[in-house]
């Protein structure tokens, strides 16, 4: 079945760095725009960052500009985010989701991992 | 930037009532681009309308959006017990490639 599986999670001290991994099956990985959205607890839902199909557009929310970089290898129907220079604010669930093209909305969504920045 | 302001914060009803919920854009949005997307206490969101008002798939017709410009509504018309969660607009700009969240409403048992 269509699946977005995160992983790659876990507790981090500030200025440290983390790669988040997001496994998609089920579908034709290749003809979505992906993205990340992250989550603070007990907050709403904020975007993070956008990689179209081939890789050509990359966009980030201000608050990450420069600290994460998005990726993806559509061999391997996979999706990255790195995030370098974290700090206690990045504390979150990290969600990836999908989207055929923009107008069509994220229409699917992994179930979330969870990074903590804390000392 | 696109600024997504939702009302009301938090919206008390009882199953079986109508619930209108609102989103007000800070600039004019596109329709095509505007999403509405549910969620449950430690669940990922769901899409529940894209386009401003084109159901997502497998949604109940019970829920339908609409809209232009910088007001959109998404409407349930008749409140079931599933649907007591918390509500998202979101919207799409261009140029650059970017989405902006509501801060969300919460649709709460009465």
């Amino acid at each position: 079945q269509v699946q977005l599986v995160e992983s790659g999670g876990g507790l981090v001290k500030p200025g440290g760095s983390l790669r988040l991994s997001c496994a998609a099956s089920g579908f034709t990985f290749s003809d979505y725009y992906m993205s990340w959205i992250r989550q603070a607890p007990g907050k709403g839902l904020e975007w993070v960052s956008y990689i179209s199909s081939s890789s050509s557009y990359t966009n980030y929310a201000d608050s990450v500009k420069g600290r994460f970089t998005i990726s993806r290898d559509n061999a391997k129907n996979s999706l990255y985010l790195q995030m370098n220079s974290l700090r206690a604010e990045d504390t979150a669930v990290y969600y990836c989701a999908r989207a055929l093209r923009a107008r069509y909305g994220m229409d699917v969504w992994g179930q979330g991992t969870t990074v903590t920045v804390s000392s | 930037e696109i600024v997504l302001t939702q009302s009301p914060g938090t919206l008390s009803l009882s199953p079986g009532e109508r619930a209108t919920l609102s989103c007000r854009a800070s600039q004019s949005v596109s329709s095509s681009y505007l999403a509405w997307y549910q969620q449950k206490p430690g669940q990922a969101p769901r899409l529940l309308i894209y386009g401003a008002s084109s159901r997502a798939t497998g949604i109940p017709d019970r829920f339908s959006g609409s809209g232009s410009g910088t007001d959109f509504t998404l409407t349930i018309s008749r409140l079931e017990p599933e649907d007591f969660a918390v509500y998202y607009c979101q919207q799409y700009g261009s140029s650059p490639p970017e989405y902006t969240f509501g801060q969300g409403t919460k649709l709460e048992i009465k």
